[in-house]
């Protein structure tokens, strides 16, 4: 199975500040198969990005997803308050589907 | 609008059995295979499997084969997951997510609210 990696674990940042987070895969993905969500406590993740690079309707140009083959970022460019949560990168390229472990962006 | 709605939470005892639901609306439900994810307490997220609503056809991932069972109602445009000889880390919230492919991606659009199951004696 295609293992991710996320790192870091945890993000402490101040809104206004910028984060990149990571995801790296054991194995390459085609961009067109890696996802990103975003999931707050005691809700179902939500969609941010697809395709490596593709925002979700509705997603704010502040999220900004980039990378191929092995490592895949996610930058969100001015933290605002409702972006502290946990955000997973998921890989579609083939069964079992899997997700990274997670990074927590907090305050 | 597309919603995919899931009832409540469950307590259940070692070694029994678990069935949740998924009831879909606002899109045809036939036309989208339907995924299954849970999530322990505090840790991340795990695919379990997928539905084809349309034929019935199934996928589980290797971790769950011979213990879950998915099946649809089409009359009721409702999926259901069926996980037996529950352990208690089988306690989670699970979710019944749809996946929407646009050649050449693929994602999980819309998401159940999940359904927590616990697990004790």
């Amino acid at each position: 199975e295609i293992v991710l990696t996320q790192s870091p674990g945890t993000l402490s940042l101040s809104p206004g500040e910028r984060a990149t987070l990571s995801c790296r895969a054991r194995q390459s993905v085609s961009s067109t198969y890696l996802a990103w969500y975003q999931q707050k406590p005691g809700l179902a993740p939500r969609l941010l990005i697809y395709g490596a690079s593709n925002r979700a309707t509705g997603i704010p140009d502040r999220f900004r997803g980039s990378g191929s083959g092995t490592d895949f970022t996610l930058t969100i460019s001015r933290l605002e308050p409702e972006d502290f949560a946990v955000y997973y990168c998921q890989q579609f390229a083939e069964l079992p589907l899997t997700f990274g472990g997670g990074t927590k962006v907090e305050i | 609008q597309v919603q995919l709605v899931q009832f409540g939470a469950e307590v259940k005892k070692p070694g029994a059995s678990m069935k949740v639901s998924c009831k879909a609306s606002g899109y045809t439900f036939t036309g989208y295979y339907m995924h299954w994810v849970r999530q322990a307490p505090g840790q991340g997220l795990e695919w379990m499997g997928w539905i084809n609503p349309n034929s019935g056809d199934t996928n589980y991932a290797h971790k769950f084969q011979g213990r879950v069972t998915m099946t649809r109602d089409t009359s009721i445009t409702t999926a259901f997951m069926e996980l037996s000889r529950l352990r208690s880390d089988d306690t989670a919230v699970y979710y019944c997510a749809r996946i929407y492919c646009s050649s050449p991606s693929c994602y999980f659009d819309y998401w159940g609210q999940g359904t927590l199951v616990t697990v004790s004696s």
